[in-house]
């Protein structure tokens, strides 16, 4: 079993819908989860990082956090076409070493 | 502060051949990481150090490959006899652990290798 898998993709929305992420992880000690956001041919750029169970809110971005069920998600408000990117669920555990998924690649059609 | 900076940005190798990569992590962060990733994948974990330390080291790392972080400042990667297998972006990232912000990672642009 991979350490962070997330739904795969490619997620295709329209532009102004909500685009919704998915990301389970496997070590239930894992006390830190974020969110990173890839252009094609860039580095990862983080966005979102959440450490309690529950919501939070930046902008159109919204991260929420269930502990019990080893579930992270992000949700995208409002897509815009320069969301259109893969983004990346990263885990980490009490070592602070960061684990990630494979990506989900979203695209946002006009 | 200048961000995570990595140098060279793109590098070609013939096989075979050595290569040696640095990172300059954000300049308070006392964590740096060493990832792989190749087209369609996440980040391979790779490596990490603690200051100078160096914690851990993926089974991935095979004994081609080496890792440094002298005075706990920057840091290089370096292959050797290299594979046309190790064609891939490496990325660093730093962090400050324990830190305001959490252990939140930042990248630098990464180091694209090509192995012909």
């Amino acid at each position: 079993q991979k350490e962070v898998e997330q739904n795969s993709g490619p997620l295709s929305v329209p532009e102004g819908a909500i685009a919704s992420l998915n990301c389970t992880y496997s070590d239930r000690g894992s006390q830190s989860f974020f969110w990173y956001r890839q252009y094609s041919g860039k580095s990862p750029e983080l966005i979102m990082s959440i450490y309690s169970n529950g919501d939070k809110e930046d902008g159109r971005f919204t991260a929420q956090l269930n502990k019990a069920s080893q579930y992270v998600s992000l949700l995208i408000r409002d897509s815009q076409p320069s969301d259109s990117a893969t983004y990346l669920c990263a885990v980490n555990g009490n070592d602070y070493k960061l684990s990630f998924g494979a990506g989900t690649t979203v695209t946002v059609r006009a | 502060d200048t961000g995570v900076s990595q140098d060279p940005r793109h590098k070609i190798t013939k096989r075979g051949q050595n290569v040696t990569f640095r990172c300059d992590p954000i300049s308070e962060h006392n964590r740096l990481y060493w990832y792989r990733q190749t087209l369609g994948q996440g980040p391979e974990f790779l490596t990490y150090f603690q200051n100078e330390a160096q914690l851990e080291k993926s089974r991935l790392l095979s004994d081609r490959f080496s890792a440094e972080r002298p005075k706990g400042s920057f840091s290089t990667l370096e292959i050797q006899r290299t594979e046309q297998g190790d064609s891939a972006m490496y990325l660093c990232a730093s962090s400050l652990v324990p830190g305001p912000r959490g252990p939140e990672a930042f990248f630098g642009q990464g180091t694209r290798l090509t192995v012909v």
